[in-house]
């Protein structure tokens, strides 16, 4: 079974800390993305890499960073947490290659709350 | 504009019945693909079904089918015998391009429709 896990399922930080969302999986995926989900506006693509050291901004990229520095490991980075990154963030993963039905694999979500 | 449309904030079905989500989608690219994904209250995202452009069949997985109405830009998740269990978010997305390209795995999402099954 492929896995997608996520260094936390809950986390608390403090407005202006430096913030680490880790997401490991397990299947040799090429592609990881991060999203973040509120409610009533959907799953919003923050970053994605579709290879080791490659990075993509995503649709939300601000206050943000990301790291790729191994296949299985993809990090997001809040630089200076603010309130308003308060939210569900969720990882995935996905072959690069293959058949156009292969989906993309989700981890269980961070709820991170900035206080 | 959007890209994925569904029109149905919040859907109510009796258990055993079925029901249909609403997906409307707009690209101008011949080649894409379309999923649904189930979200429980958990937070963890569950694929359900994909829908290729090419394909002329509609897809279906167990109690889930897609109607796939390529000219009306559609594909609405039909799910059959509604169980307790079917209550869940419901998103719609699409891969827009050939699945080919290495960094051409991204996909849009819609907002979602909450559905909740009545005993």
């Amino acid at each position: 079974d492929v896995k997608v896990t996520q260094s936390s399922r809950y986390l608390v930080k403090r407005t202006g800390e430096k913030v680490f969302l880790e997401c490991v999986q397990d299947m040799d995926h090429e592609n990881m993305f991060w999203y973040r989900q509120d409610p009533g506006l959907g799953l919003r693509l923050i970053y994605f890499s579709y290879d080791v050291k490659m990075k993509e901004k995503g649709d939300i990229p601000e206050g943000y960073s990301v790291s790729r520095e191994k296949k299985e490991r993809f990090s997001l980075i809040l630089e200076s947490a603010s309130t308003n990154q308060t939210s569900m963030y969720l990882c995935a993963s996905t072959m690069g290659q293959g058949h156009p039905s292969y989906e993309q694999y989700f981890g269980p979500g961070t709820r991170l709350t900035v206080t | 504009a959007q890209k994925i449309t569904q029109t149905q904030p919040g859907m109510f079905v009796q258990e055993k019945e079925a029901v249909t989500l609403d997906c409307t989608y707009d690209t101008s690219d011949p080649s894409y693909g379309l999923f649904w994904y189930k979200q429980p209250s958990s937070g963890e995202m569950i694929f359900l079904i994909y829908q290729g452009s090419y394909d002329q069949q509609n897809a279906t997985e167990g109690r889930y089918s897609l109607n796939f109405q390529k000219a009306r830009k559609s594909a609405n998740l039909v799910i059959s015998a509604s169980q307790l269990g079917d209550s869940a978010m419901y998103f719609c997305a699409m891969r827009e391009g050939p699945y080919n390209a290495g960094n051409n795995r991204k996909l849009i999402w819609g907002l979602g429709t909450s559905l909740a099954v009545n005993p």
